[in-house]
């Protein structure tokens, strides 16, 4: 089956760091382009950085020198670093596969990991 | 950037009838190298992620209903239900990819039953 299972969220003081996890299943992550999407409570949807199958990464304004995605094809995973966690980051994380048969569009998704900023 | 604007913010529609939502994209996704609008809207429902409806803004992902259809191209784009179910209930998004690159979504349009 096809899945994405991510993990790592939790509660953290402004300022800190996090790392977030995105387990894939049925598919290599390596061979196709991952990206991490976030939703603040009760607003839409943000997209936050991507890593293409060439290693290539990419980040929205928001989040550019503060996070850094990478992967490990050994573990078939994708983590998203958070450095210099602010309140505004405050989210639910999905990790999607950007289809590349789907025009980039993001066919499959995780159920998501809730990051809260707060003191 | 690109910015994405939706109408309307909201919708109510009775069951079996029609609902449409529009997508307006400040520049063209129509990539003239393939003739291809990258342009996909996906549904949301109460705390689930987003789920893939269209894509190539027109073009229905597998298992998708046939109710769901999506047109337009270049920068107006439409998101058409023509019978609306009650699982139909939830937030819906418009998102383009052009180049750098840029995964823009829409602020969605929630829908409801009249």
């Amino acid at each position: 089956e096809v899945q994405l299972v991510e993990s790592g969220g939790g509660l953290i003081q402004p300022g800190g760091s996090l790392r977030l996890s995105c387990a894939a299943s049925g598919f290599t992550v390596s061979s196709n382009f991952m990206t991490w999407v976030r939703q603040a409570p009760g607003k839409g949807l943000e997209w936050v950085s991507v890593i293409y199958s060439g290693g290539s990464t990419y980040y929205a304004d928001s989040v550019k020198g503060r996070f850094t995605i990478s992967r490990d094809s050994s573990k078939n995973t994708v983590y998203l670093q958070m450095n210099s966690l602010r309140a505004e980051d405050t989210a639910v994380y999905y990790c999607a596969r950007t289809g590349l048969l789907t025009g980039y569009a993001f066919d499959i998704w995780g159920q998501g990991t809730m990051v809260t900023v707060s003191s | 950037d690109i910015v994405m604007t939706q109408s309307p913010d909201s919708l109510a529609v009775s069951l079996g009838e029609r609902a449409t939502i529009n997508c307006k994209s400040s520049q063209s996704v129509l990539y003239s190298s393939n003739n291809k609008n990258y342009l996909a809207w996906y549904q949301q429902k109460p705390g689930q992620p987003p789920k893939l409806l269209i894509y190539w803004a027109s073009t229905r992902e597998s298992g998708v209903p046939e109710r769901f259809s999506g047109s337009g191209s270049g920068t107006d784009f439409t998101l058409t239900i023509t019978s609306l179910q009650a699982e139909d209930v939830a937030v819906y998004f418009c998102q383009q990819f052009f180049g750098t690159p840029s995964f823009t979504f829409g602020p969605g349009t929630k829908v409801d039953i009249k």
